[in-house]
Order: C-alpha cells, then sequence, then structure tokens
C-alpha cells in the first residue's frame, strides 16, 4: 500500500495522559497536514510541514499538542495531559507540489 | 468550518440528480475542492476548481464562481453508494484546507 498510513487506528486512554500518533506520508510527499475531524464536522487544520519545517499551527493548537517531522519523511503528533474534548479523529494528508492532499485513515482518539 | 457554508443534510432518490451548494469567503481564496467522506474512513479527493466554470469527471461535476464565492457539487445517476458526506474545502495561503462541516447525502431506493 503506497497511501498515507497512520498507527495507531485507534487509541482509547484516562483524562491526563499522554498520546503519540505517526504519520508516514506518500513517499517523497514533501507536505505533510495534521487535521482533526469531530463526529458530524468536518476536517479542522491543525499544522502544517513542508519537509521538516513546520510552516503553520492553528489557534487550536495548545501548548499540550507538539508535532515534529525530524527528517523530513514521517511526522508525529503528540497530546500531553489529554482532555476529554481531545477525543476526536486526527488525520493526517500529505501533497505532492501540486495541490491535491491524499488522507490518511485516520487515529481514532478517546480520552475516558 | 470558518467561513464556508454548505447544507447540513439531503436527501435524493437512486438515479436522480442532486446539487450541492457551498458559499465561501473570496479573500486569499486559491481553490476549491470536493471530498467524499464515508463514515468511519479519510476524505477522499473528488474535484478541485481553480478557473470559473464546470469540470466534468463522470457522474460527478464541480462549478465554480470566483466573483460570487460559490461552488457547487453536482451529482448524476444517484447510486447507493453515493450515501456518504460531501466536504467543501476553500484553499489558501500554503495550500491550507478550510473545511465546510460537510452535507450528509442520503440515497434511498
Amino acid at each position: 500500500d503506497t497511501g498515507v498510513s497512520q498507527d495507531p487506528r485507534h487509541k482509547i486512554t484516562k483524562r491526563g495522559q499522554n498520546v503519540t500518533f505517526r504519520c508516514d506520508p506518500i513517499s517523497e510527499h514533501n507536505r505533510l497536514y495534521w487535521y482533526r475531524q469531530t463526529l458530524g464536522q468536518g476536517p479542522e487544520f491543525l499544522t502544517y510541514f513542508q519537509n521538516e519545517a513546520q510552516l503553520e499551527k492553528s489557534r487550536l493548537l495548545s501548548d499540550r499538542f507538539s508535532a515534529e517531522r525530524p527528517k523530513g519523511s514521517f511526522s508525529t503528533l503528540e497530546i500531553q495531559r489529554t482532555e476529554q474534548g481531545d477525543s476526536a479523529m486526527y488525520l493526517c494528508a500529505s501533497s505532492p507540489r501540486s495541490n491535491e492532499q491524499f488522507f490518511g485513515p485516520g487515529t481514532r482518539l478517546t480520552v475516558l | 468550518g470558518q467561513n464556508i457554508d454548505q447544507p447540513t443534510e439531503m436527501t435524493a432518490t437512486e438515479g436522480a440528480i442532486v446539487q450541492i451548494n457551498c458559499t465561501y469567503q473570496t479573500s486569499g481564496f486559491n481553490g476549491l475542492f470536493w471530498y467524499q467522506q464515508h463514515a468511519g474512513e479519510a476524505p477522499t479527493f473528488l474535484s478541485y476548481n481553480v478557473l470559473d466554470g464546470l469540470e466534468e469527471k463522470g457522474r460527478f461535476s464541480s462549478f465554480l464562481s470566483r466573483s460570487k464565492g460559490y461552488s457547487y457539487l453536482l451529482l448524476k445517476e444517484l447510486q447507493m453508494k453515493d450515501s456518504a458526506s460531501y466536504l467543501c474545502a476553500r484553499e489558501g495561503a500554503g495550500n491550507m484546507l478550510t473545511f465546510g462541516g460537510g452535507t450528509r447525502l442520503m440515497v434511498k431506493p
């Protein structure tokens, strides 16, 4: 499978715990995006990388959220001290120099 | 989604035609995407419009009017498998997408 992959697909955690998600983009796609989606809503932009540089962060991304893309390939999104309001689907997308974004299957986070 | 408006739900009959409208803020606009999303799955690309006019791709067509901040997605010969959410997304700087809330389409026999 040469599409965008995300791991894990599902994560259940207790409030206050830290979680980390991984995204592997399509090979050679230099742009990588993280979105959050809650039930019945469209995806909301969180952050964007071009190669290893994080170029944009949404106001939605509180200090508890951090994202990295150390070698310009895979990316990680960490949420510290999780809250129940963090429960959502976290989507990763990658893009070549053209415009279309290819989405991964997402990681569904449930915070108890 | 910020400044992206589309109907929340629509219902149509198998074999019919349905048009899903989307209005958006025109400032800083680069292009307009439509994505399809089945429940529990990732969004999949349907169309991308940059210039005014109609882009046809099989049973699906997408229209854009840049001056009016308006787009629509037209689905013809509806099939049951077309039941899904349809997401309108406005492309801004850095290819960042701002999504609407999605239109949940229910196709009935």
